[in-house]
């Protein structure tokens, strides 16, 4: 099992510009979330989706949209790249009954010049 | 969801027993502790969990006194590789109104040192 996978790893982009973050998960989780990470701090949830179907709003949802294509798959799409978008971006995935326990993916490194 | 208090950061050796306290005074009664670990570069990484007394699996010990305000992740005989930042989340695992959005702090910076 490939667990988590996030594509691309690397990104750099120019304001103004779109690009998706794609999400793909093997352990027939129902959840799956999107977390941004700055330097030196936690991570903050963007947006998160309880089930196929659903996607709800986190903590910090402003500038992005996702979409929960799947049961295995969950995008996270910037329409217009700011560069306090600049950050590096997990995908996660856990069982609605165990939200504590998530699988993280090895993260996409997003850069806004 | 309860405030997670912990160090920012701990310096330890090679070979030593690492012990990371985490403050929670308001932790509500459905709530467990769980720790990840995130390496740099890396996702975090679940490592354990509990709910009271003590827990342990291959990598870790959880210890969880009575009144629960507090726990204390145990790492036995640290290497260079158990060098990380280490989060206490505290949170209702089945919450009755909707997703329990886990708060990610700064966690604690562990070095291990030769």
């Amino acid at each position: 099992n490939a667990g988590v996978t996030q594509t691309p790893k690397f990104q750099v982009l120019k304001t103004g510009q779109s690009m998706t973050l794609q999400c793909a998960q093997d352990m027939n989780h129902n959840s799956m979330y999107w977390y941004r990470q700055d330097p030196g701090m936690g991570l903050r949830l963007i947006y998160y989706s309880a089930s196929e179907g659903t996607t709800d709003k986190g903590e910090v949802p402003n500038g992005y949209n996702v979409s929960r294509l799947n049961k295995r798959e969950f995008s996270l799409r910037l329409e217009s790249a700011a560069p306090s978008q600049t950050s590096v971006y997990f995908c996660a995935s856990s069982e609605w009954g165990d939200q504590d326990t998530q699988y993280f993916g090895p993260g996409t490194r997003l850069t806004v010049l | 969801l309860a405030k997670t208090t912990q160090p920012i950061s701990m310096d330890s050796y090679e070979g030593q027993e690492v012990n990371i306290t985490c403050s929670h005074n308001n932790i509500a009664t459905n709530d467990y502790i769980t720790w990840y670990q995130q390496f740099p570069s890396q996702g975090p990484r679940f490592i354990i969990q509990g709910y009271k007394t003590k827990v342990t699996n291959e990598v870790a010990s959880l210890f969880i006194p009575a009144d629960r305000k507090s726990s204390t992740l145990s790492l036995p005989r640290v290497s260079l590789s158990d060098t990380a930042v280490y989060y206490c989340l505290v949170g209702d695992l089945v919450p009755s109104g909707g997703y329990n959005k886990l708060i990610f702090g700064a966690g604690t910076r562990l070095a291990v040192h030769p």
